[in-house]
C-alpha cells in the first residue's frame, strides 16, 4: 500500500484566500484524523471521522475551518478565509478501528499564509 | 485529559541503549500509553504501545511502572537513523465516548557517532 497520501505537500497563499488540503487514507481503514503541528502548540487533533462521519470536531479552531469526507477514500480540510496564524504543517492519519489500532500518518502539507 | 511530561532533549551514543522517560501521573486505568517518533519533518511513526505490562517489538521496549504513572521507551542499540523527536502519548476516552491521542511536547533524541 502507498500509505496515507496528502496533497499538496507545500502550499503558499495570501491572507484571505481559500485553502483546500486533501487526504487519501490507507485502503480499508475506517478512521481518518486531521492534525495540525506548530512550534507553539505541537501536534493537535483537529477532527476525526469514522466511516466517513465526523465524530469529534472539538479541535477545529474556528468556523473558518471545515472538513469533509465524501467517501472512504478521500477527505478535505478547508480554510476559508486563511490567516497567517494558520501557517502550520497539517497531517492526515488513518487507522483500522480506534481501539488499540495504530494511526498511520501521511507526509503532511506545509502551509504558509502570507 | 491525561498529560505527559518528557525531557525536551537527550543525547545517546551510537550503539548504546537510549532510555526515554515519560511521566503521565494523571493517567486513568483504561488509558493506553503510545510512543511515536517524528524524523525531521515527516509524519509521526508508530513505535509501540501498552497498558500495564511491559511490551517489546522489533523496534523498542516499553517499560511501564506498576502504578502506571510513568514509562520508559528503550531503543536497545541506537543508530544514527534513530535521531528524531519521540512522543509519549496517552490515548484517552472522551466524554463523548470517542478515543483521541493527547500528544506531549516530545523528546528530541540525538544519536551521536
Amino acid at each position: 500500500d502507498a500509505g496515507v497520501i496528502q496533497s499538496p505537500r507545500h502550499e503558499v497563499t495570501e491572507m484571505g484566500q481559500e485553502v483546500t488540503l486533501r487526504c487519501k487514507p490507507i485502503s480499508g481503514h475506517d478512521y481518518l484524523f486531521w492534525y495540525r503541528q506548530t512550534m507553539m502548540r505541537g501536534l493537535e487533533l483537529l477532527i476525526y471521522f469514522n466511516n466517513n462521519v465526523p465524530i469529534d470536531d472539538s479541535g477545529m479552531p474556528e468556523d473558518r475551518f471545515s472538513a469533509k469526507m465524501p467517501n472512504a477514500s478521500f477527505s478535505t480540510l478547508k480554510i476559508q478565509p486563511s490567516e497567517p496564524r494558520d501557517s502550520a504543517v497539517y497531517f492526515c492519519a488513518s487507522s483500522f478501528g480506534a481501539g488499540q489500532e495504530t494511526q498511520y500518518f501521511g507526509p503532511g502539507t506545509r502551509l504558509l499564509v502570507l | 485529559d491525561a498529560k505527559t511530561t518528557q525531557p525536551p532533549s537527550m543525547d545517546c551514543a551510537e550503539g548504546r541503549a537510549a532510555n526515554l522517560p515519560c511521566n503521565h501521573s494523571t493517567i486513568s486505568g483504561n488509558e493506553y500509553v503510545y510512543w511515536y517518533r517524528q524524523i525531521h519533518s515527516q509524519g509521526p511513526q508508530y513505535i509501540i504501545h501498552g497498558l500495564k505490562n511491559n511490551e517489546t517489538n522489533e523496534m523498542a521496549s516499553l517499560i511501564i511502572t506498576e502504578d502506571r504513572k510513568s514509562s520508559t521507551l528503550i531503543l536497545p542499540h541506537a543508530t544514527l537513523r534513530d535521531t528524531a523527536v519521540y512522543y509519549c502519548i496517552v490515548r484517552v476516552l472522551t466524554t463523548s465516548g470517542t478515543y483521541k491521542y493527547i500528544f506531549g511536547t516530545g523528546t528530541r533524541l540525538k544519536v551521536l557517532a
